[in-house]
């Protein structure tokens, strides 16, 4: 059982170049969502996704979207980087009920220069 | 601005004594709290979590108090082991959309030998 996946590890990008970081889960997890993790400001909530075709913002959202065409992944796609994007980025899934925790991937590690 | 905190950024135990970790939050509609553990180059993992109707949840060496009038949680770790050293982050959310998740900007355990 892999649980949450993340690629690639780490990545480098220039100021205005687009990319995609990809996340699949394999646990069957209808909610997916994605965090970007900053120094002294913990884990924001960029989007989320409750199943395939659905998806919201989360408190975050600006510069980031998303599609939800299978269950399984959830990729975020940066359109136009910007060096404020840089920061660690976290996926997480769980099951679609109020006691579910969260599981998160590894990261993606982004540098925007 | 945050709706929770975590106003302690480190904290450095001894071996085999308590390590207590704070959470402040200031949206009274959270009604449900948890705790992650983040060691360094991994996701976070959930630990334990509690909801608003108790105020009290243990789960072998961990015990999360809730003060509601407060709004004020709390992680004590008893005892407290070397491999317990990682990033501690509390999370809250809200019955009104349980699929946001609003964290803390966690708190660095470290428990010396």
């Amino acid at each position: 059982n892999a649980g949450v996946t993340q690629t690639p590890k780490f990545q480098v990008l220039k100021t205005g170049q687009s990319m995609t970081l990809q996340c699949a889960q394999d646990m069957n997890h209808e909610y997916m969502s994605w965090y970007r993790q900053d120094p002294g400001m913990g884990l924001r909530l960029i989007h989320y996704s409750v199943g395939a075709g659905i998806t919201d913002q989360g408190e975050v959202p600006n510069g980031y979207n998303v599609s939800r065409s299978t269950t399984e992944d959830f990729p975020l796609r940066l359109l136009s980087a910007a060096p404020s994007q840089t920061s660690v980025y976290f996926c997480a899934s769980r099951y679609q009920n109020r006691g579910s925790p969260l599981h998160f991937g590894n990261g993606t590690r982004l540098t925007v220069t | 601005d945050q709706q929770v905190k975590q106003n302690s950024p480190s904290l450095s135990v001894q071996e085999g004594r308590i390590s207590i970790l704070n959470c402040d939050y200031t949206n009274s509609m959270f009604d449900y709290f948890l705790w992650y553990k983040k060691y360094p180059a991994e996701g976070p993992t959930f630990l334990i979590s509690i909801s608003s109707i108790k105020d009290k949840n243990e789960d072998g060496r961990f015990t999360v108090f809730l003060n509601k009038s407060a709004k004020h949680l709390s992680l004590h770790i008893v005892p407290s082991q070397p491999g317990d050293s990682a990033v501690y982050f509390c999370a809250a959310s809200a019955a009104y959309n349980f699929n946001k998740f609003y964290f803390g900007s966690g708190t660095k355990l470290n428990v010396k030998p």
